[in-house]
Order: C-alpha cells, then sequence, then structure tokens
C-alpha cells in the first residue's frame, strides 16, 4: 500500500517568508509526527497528533511554528517569518497506535536563503 | 529531559566482520528502545525494536539491551557494503515520539 508522502519535497524561500509543509500519512494511522534533522544534528520532535488533536506543543522551537491536521489524516506545518536557522530536513512519520512502529515520509529539505 | 548518546564515528569494518553499534541513554525509565537506519538522503527505516533486557536476533541483526548499565547495542554479522549508512538509536519519549541519538555511520568496506 502507499506509505506516507510528504510535499513539496524541496523548498527554496527567502528568508522571512512563510512556508506551508504537508504530510499525508498512510491510511488509518490515527497517530501523527513531525520531527526536524538539520544538517549534522538528530533528529529532533516537533509536535504529535492523536487523530486531530495535538497535546502538547512544546516541542515546537518557537511561535513562528504551527501545525494542524484535519480529518485526522493530512497535517500542515507552517512556519512563518522563516529564518535561515530554519533550513533543515522536515520528516513525518505515522503510526496506527503510539505504541507502534512509526512509519517515515520522504521529508521535505527546506532551504531558508 | 531524555537524552540518546551515540559515537557519531565513522566506524570502518571490512565485508564479512561483525559491526557493534553502542548506544547510551540517560533515562533510567526508559522501556522501549529502537535501531533505525538511514541511508544519505532518505528518511529512516526501522530494523529492530527491543522492550526486555537480553538479545533478540532477527537474520544478520542482534539488538542488545542492558537497563541497569543504560546501554543499548546493534550488532550486524556478516556486513555487506549495502549495510553502509547511519544508525540511529532511538528510545521511546513520553508522547509516544522517538528521542534520536545523532547516529553513527557504518562503512563497509568490500
Amino acid at each position: 500500500g502507499a506509505g506516507v508522502s510528504q510535499s513539496p519535497s524541496n523548498k527554496v524561500t527567502e528568508k522571512g517568508k512563510d512556508v506551508e509543509l504537508r504530510c499525508d500519512p498512510i491510511s488509518g494511522h490515527t497517530a501523527l509526527y513531525w520531527y526536524r534533522q538539520s544538517l549534522g544534528q538528530g533528529l529532533e520532535f516537533l509536535i504529535y497528533f492523536q487523530g486531530n488533536s495535538a497535546p502538547d506543543k512544546s516541542g515546537l522551537p518557537s511561535d513562528r511554528f504551527s501545525a494542524e491536521r484535519t480529518g485526522g489524516s493530512v497535517s500542515t506545518l507552517t512556519i512563518q517569518r522563516t529564518q535561515q536557522e530554519d533550513s533543515a530536513v522536515y520528516l513525518c512519520a505515522s503510526t496506527p497506535k503510539v505504541v507502534d512502529e512509526q512509519f517515515f515520509g520522504p521529508g521535505t529539505r527546506l532551504t531558508v536563503l | 529531559q531524555k537524552e540518546v548518546e551515540q559515537n557519531s564515528g565513522p566506524l570502518s569494518v571490512p565485508e564479512g566482520a561483525i559491526a557493534s553499534l553502542n548506544c547510551t541513554y540517560s533515562d533510567r525509565g526508559s522501556q522501549s528502545f529502537f535501531w533505525y537506519r538511514q541511508y544519505s538522503g532518505k528518511s529512516p527505516e526501522l530494523i529492530m525494536f527491543i522492550y526486555s533486557n537480553g538479545d533478540k536476533e532477527d537474520g544478520r541483526f542482534t539488538a542488545q539491551l542492558n537497563k541497569a548499565s543504560q546501554y543499548v547495542s546493534l550488532l550486524i554479522r556478516d556486513s555487506q557494503p549495502s549495510d553502509s549508512a547511519t544508525y540511529l538509536c532511538a528510545v521511546r519519549g513520553s508522547q509516544g515520539n522517538l528521542i534520536f541519538g545523532k547516529g553513527t555511520k557504518l562503512s563497509v568496506k568490500p
């Protein structure tokens, strides 16, 4: 079946612009996670959705970051007023239940000039 | 704050040898441990998970967990050039999220 998909695969933007990253999880997966992988850094957890609800947003790096999930499916990560330090690969993962294996999407590579 | 530490490598082994990858974690209460493989430019893929002390074997891969020492390792037997990748150790966090180490880069030389 289809895996986790993310779009766009690459995004180049200018500092100060807003960007929107999309994640389409595996059908039926109720839990969805966003991570960020910066060059030379490990994967950093950003936010988690159970259904449409994100119980804890404290992992988001700043108030410029927001995320939503609608219909228990597609999720969007929005970064406002992008900064160069936002440049990274943004990965989305989904899982049927919180305790199950997480399946990662291919990621969106964001470059802020 | 849970932390996961790995030697960044690179770890270089000859083809056919055993590769040993190590990881330590800070939270003694951690229960679930994972090894992911990440090829350059690709997303992580799960190799193994382990929850109980001891060894868990799957094909050429063996995960070892020692909760008393807060240590988890991955052994790759009969290493192949196709095993060359970055190996990420992770523990499960309070929201079911994964807390990753920075990864160990493995290079298997033909």
